[in-house]
């Protein structure tokens, strides 16, 4: 069975353009989740999708959003990028609903210069 | 919001030895996970904990949750090279909507 996969893997951006990385999940589930992961940090949450969508949102600015397509695979798009945004970008997938066990994708690697 | 914290922050053993990190908070959590990560990669599910008390193992790894259900253990017995990485906990959060991440332990063994 395939795991949640990630595209691209590494991003190069140049500050103030648009990012957009993308998310498959497990067959089967409908949850993606988003997290930021700083380098040598913690997962900080961004955002939930269950249905396609939005359940809940981390403590990020509004530059950060994304959505869930009919196939449950999910985009995140980060505007205006700043260079604080460069970070490994983590996707998680679970049956449906917050409570279940998540699975990690291998991440995308974001570097804004 | 809720938080977790882990302990200890990062550790070095000797191949062989058992290793012991823990979870913790002034929270309530329902479901415990255990993950690790290896550089570069998303985190891999080690071992989910439902009930308060409850003992899983693994492998060579074992968890426990906490009979409070504000803590959460992992052991791993006998550390070979490849243990090496972060061990991060999450704990579901007193809606049950999202899991909490704790920091992370960084975990480095010794030839």
């Amino acid at each position: 069975e395939a795991g949640v996969t990630q595209s691209p893997t590494h991003l190069i951006k140049t500050r103030g353009q648009q990012a957009t990385l993308r998310c498959s999940p497990i067959s089967g589930h409908t949850s993606v989740y988003w997290y930021q992961q700083a380098l040598g940090l913690g997962l900080q949450f961004l955002l939930w999708y269950d249905e396609g969508e939005e359940r809940n949102r981390g403590n990020f600015p509004p530059r950060f959003s994304g959505r869930q397509f009919p196939n449950y695979s999910s985009e995140l798009n980060v505007n205006a990028l700043e260079l604080e945004d460069s970070a490994l970008y983590l996707c998680a997938s679970s049956f449906s609903g917050g409570a279940n066990e998540q699975y990690f994708g291998p991440g995308t690697r974001l570097t804004v210069t | 919001g809720q938080q977790l914290n882990q302990s200890p922050q990062s550790m070095f053993i000797q191949e062989g030895e058992d290793v012991s990190m823990n979870c913790t908070s002034s929270s309530i959590f329902n479901t415990w996970l255990w993950y690790k990560q290896d550089p570069g990669e998303g985190p891999v599910l080690l071992i989910a904990l439902y009930k308060a008390g409850e003992l899983t193992s693994n492998g060579r790894l074992t968890a426990q949750f906490g009979i409070t259900r504000k803590d959460s253990f992992l052991n791993i017995s006998a550390s070979i090279p490849s243990d090496v990485g972060i061990y991060f906990c999450a704990g579901l959060d007193n809606y049950g909507q999202n899991f909490v991440f704790g920091p992370g332990t960084r975990l480095s063994v010794l030839p």
